[in-house]
């Protein structure tokens, strides 16, 4: 069965520092990873897929990688900024579901301080 | 696009009543799931479906039903209301295609007393 999980937890850091979450995964046999962002009392906001076949993918200052073989993923914030204060999840999309549904992690809530 | 909607937002229930979540959506999505999320415990599954007609159990069923008669519905029932049910339940969908990613919808803040 697959399992996701995510370091730190929580994570606070200075505005305009670049930083990294993590997440890894037990099972390799995946299609893809999705990072979501999601603020307090709203729904999840997807930021990046990265496919399997994928090493990195990018959108602004957001930039996520995944290793398949070792079941790791993160996700890079560059520049970070009091907006980015939210909780991010990763989920995995894999072949032992054939794709139906996902398998998230807890997620890592980040404060950025202004 | 609506992409995903759900009904309603808010809702207290008291124990023992039933009710039914709506989810809709307008992508044509084959794929249509139910999640709960509590704190500390992260996003679970509760149903799921792969197409009209088609449904299944997901890691925490007991409580919920659900059924799937057109694709673009995919109603969640509880059946008779426990305080264990508060929550914020999401409902997603993906295309078939696994290259796709799924989209969620806003969410239903669950409030059983």
């Amino acid at each position: 069965k697959q399992e996701v999980t995510q370091i730190p937890a929580a994570l606070s850091v200075p505005e305009g520092e670049n930083l990294v979450l993590n997440c890894s995964f037990t099972d390799s046999a995946i299609y893809n990873l999705q990072w979501f962002r999601q603020d307090p009392g709203k729904g999840l906001t997807s930021l990046l897929l990265i496919q399997s076949s994928q090493r990195e993918q990018t959108s602004g200052r957001l930039n996520a990688s995944l290793d398949k073989s070792s079941g790791r993923s993160t996700l890079y914030i560059a520049a970070s900024q009091p907006g980015d204060s939210a909780t991010y999840l990763c989920a995995v999309r894999d072949r032992e579901t054939s794709g139906s549904r996902l398998t998230f992690g807890e997620g890592t809530q980040l404060t950025v301080n202004p | 696009n609506a992409g995903v909607t759900q009904t309603p937002k808010f809702q207290v229930l008291k124990t023992g009543q039933s009710m039914t979540l709506q989810c809709a959506q307008d992508m044509n999505h084959e794929y249509m799931s139910w999640y709960r999320q509590d704190p500390g415990m992260g996003l679970r599954l509760i149903h799921y479906s792969v197409g009209a007609g088609i449904t299944d159990q997901g890691e925490v069923p007991n409580g919920y039903n659900v059924s799937r008669s057109t694709t673009e519905d995919f109603p969640l029932r509880l059946l008779s209301a426990a305080p264990s049910q508060t929550s914020v339940y999401f409902c997603a969908s993906s295309p078939r295609q696994v290259n796709y990613g799924y989209t969620f919808g806003s969410g239903t803040r669950l409030t059983v007393v």
